[in-house]
């Protein structure tokens, strides 16, 4: 299957830092991608929807000011998650959507 | 996109077929059957998709009622690195753009030695 990867997979950062996660496709192009957020022993919740060279479409609920995305080319986008506090610690996915969706590895972000 | 139903966790010998359940019976005509795993800490992983047909590939096979209203999705020889939560999902459309994916609760699949 195609392959999706992600940047960085792990990262620690102090309250109030902002935090930038990249996702590549990196043997495809993929005019839309999708970000996820996964809290502790729960499923993956949509977080928003990244189309090349436009705006993001955000889910209800997901600051869009707090979650910025660009996705500036057909593979690769990116989320800053902005004055990151403790409670946006999760696990960050991207996916990439070919005819099929395939899933990066995921980031790890822990605000202190 | 149809709701999906699945158990919690089912258990399976290594070695042995392992059979996963998906209930969707309000799915439409146009919705497709998707399988995906994550196995702990990672990025989901795609496995196989359908729309009315039995489908198998190099990791499973699909196994999709002739009413649509269910499906079974079937690992042949388990191994423990098959030990993962397996999420079927019902969404529209295949080919052009893409949609989006829901994710319930899925099945955790424990492989057993």
């Amino acid at each position: 299957g195609a392959v999706v990867s992600q940047h960085p997979s792990w990262v620690i950062c102090k309250s109030g830092t902002s935090v930038k996660i990249e996702c590549r496709s990196l043997d495809f192009q993929a005019t839309t991608m999708f970000w996820y957020r996964q809290f502790p022993k729960q499923s993956l919740m949509l977080m928003a929807t990244s189309n090349e060279g436009s705006k993001a479409t955000y889910e209800q609920g997901v600051e869009k000011d707090k979650f910025l995305i660009n996705h500036a080319s057909l593979t690769l986008s990116t989320l800053t998650v902005t004055s990151a506090h403790p409670e946006d610690s999760s696990f960050y996915i991207c996916s990439a959507s070919e005819e099929t969706q395939y899933f990066g590895p995921g980031t790890r972000l822990l605000v202190l | 996109d149809a709701k999906t139903t699945q158990p919690p966790s089912m258990d399976c010998a290594e070695g042995r077929a392992a059979n996963l359940p998906c209930n969707h019976s309000t799915i439409s005509g146009n919705e497709y059957v998707y399988w995906y795993r994550q196995i702990h800490s990672q990025g989901p992983q795609y496995i196989i998709h359908g729309l009315k047909n039995n489908e198998t590939n190099e990791m499973a096979s699909l196994i999709i009622t002739e009413d649509r209203k269910s499906s079974t999705l079937i690992l042949p020889h388990a191994t423990l690195r098959d030990t993962a939560v397996y999420y079927c999902i019902v969404s529209s459309g295949h080919s052009g753009s893409a949609r989006q994916l829901t994710f319930g609760s899925g099945t955790q699949l424990t492989v057993l030695p």
